[in-house]
This record gives structure tokens, sequence and C-alpha cells, in this order.
């Protein structure tokens, strides 16, 4: 079982949207509504940004957005800020028989 | 507030072994499903391994199948993480993490550095 596989860089600048992919399979992200979106700064945990598929947790900014389509999950970040740079990484359950959570390889959001 | 503390992680030698310890609070652990997640040096997250509220139903990565073993105390509020036979390969912050629901990770610790090398 591979990670999910992400784009290692997405970049933009103040207030514009910019999208993250994540890609799997059937077995992972296109069998499941389980995917998950976090957001991790440099030496912090990992926060909780969007969970099946496409809900926000209490008190992340309505600027994140999650959506599925087939075997890729995508994260939109609208209205760029400054302190939306960090990594990001998207999970999902999986059927595999080796694992209970597949994480993505991660993004780095850069802000220009 | 939910707090997870994790303590326990270090400089370990190769085929060593260590024992991560997580402390919970502000919430009623015993409810609760509870995972470790990793992350090597400048790498991505790992998922190791997932115990259920009761400690009934356990689930290990392929990577530490064997080596690792996962358990908890729900009088003590606490999880902990058996690592044996440590590889340079583990090397990595070791994150407690609550699951909220199915695969997902609501709330996690500062996480532990644990270093294989000799």
């Amino acid at each position: 079982q591979s990670a999910l596989t992400q784009p290692a860089s997405v970049s933009g600048s103040p207030g514009q949207s910019i999208t993250i992919s994540c890609t799997g399979t059937s077995s992972d992200v296109g069998g499941y509504n389980y995917v998950s979106w976090y957001q991790q700064h440099p030496g912090k945990a990992p926060k909780l940004m969007i969970y099946d598929v496409s809900n926000r947790p209490s008190g992340v900014s309505n600027r994140f957005s999650g959506s599925k389509s087939g075997n890729t999950a995508s994260l939109t970040i609208s209205g760029l800020q400054a302190e939306d740079e960090a990594d990001y990484y998207c999970s999902s359950y999986t059927s595999s028989s080796t694992l209970l959570y597949v994480f993505g390889t991660g993004t780095k959001v850069t802000v220009l | 507030e939910v707090q997870l503390v994790e303590s326990g992680g270090g400089l370990v030698q190769p085929g060593g072994s260590l024992r991560l310890s997580c402390a919970a609070s502000g919430f009623t652990f015993s409810s609760y499903e509870m995972n470790w997640v990793r992350q090597a040096p400048g790498k991505g997250l790992e998922w190791v391994s997932y115990i259920s509220s009761s400690g009934s139903t356990i689930y290990y990565a392929d990577s530490v199948k064997g080596r690792f073993t996962i358990s908890r105390d729900n009088a003590k509020n606490s999880l902990y993480l058996q690592m044996n036979s440590l590889r340079a390969e583990d090397t990595a912050v070791y994150y407690c993490a609550r699951e909220a629901m199915i695969v997902v990770v609501d709330y996690w610790g500062q996480g532990t550095l644990v270093t294989v090398s000799s």
C-alpha cells in the first residue's frame, strides 16, 4: 500500500485560490467518503482542516473546502493568506489489509 | 481543554527498546479510539497503530507489526507504545492522536522524538 499522491508544492499570491490534489485508488479515496485534510506548520502537530471529504470542524475557516471525484480528492484554499503557508496532508480510510489509515505524500503551500 | 502529552522518547541503539506514553486530559479518554502516528525527519506522516476505546481491537502498520505493542490504561487516562527491536528507520517524531470518527484525528499531541542510532 503506497501513500496517496499529492503535488510536492503549490503556490499562490495573497487573495488567490489554490487547489491541492490527493490521488489514490478505489481501495481508499475512491471507495469511501473518509478523506481528511491536515495542516502542519513547521515544528507543530498537524491540525484537522477537513473530514469526510468536505466537512469542516468547528473553528476552521470557511476559506478551506474539500471535494472528491473518483479516486482524487481535493482541498481548495480560497482568499489565500500568509498564515496558510504550511504543509498539507490528505488521509483516507483504506481497505488494505496492511493499513488502517493511509496518508498523502504532503504538499508544501507557499504564499508568494 | 483536550490535551495529549507524549513522553518517553530519546536516543536508543539499534535493536533496543523504548516505551512511549501519552497522558490524556480534558475529555473522557475511555470513550475514544486512539492512534500513534509518526513522522520521520523532513518526511510525511505515517500511521503506526490503532487501539479501540476498550482496548479489544488493535491494528498495526506492517512496518512495525511484531515489534511494537500498543496498549492503554483507561483508569490512568494513558496510551502506550512499547517499541522493541528498533531500527534506524523508526527514527521519527511519534504523535499520540485521538480519533474523533472513522480515520479522523481531531487532536494530536506535541510529539516525542525517537532517535535510533549507534
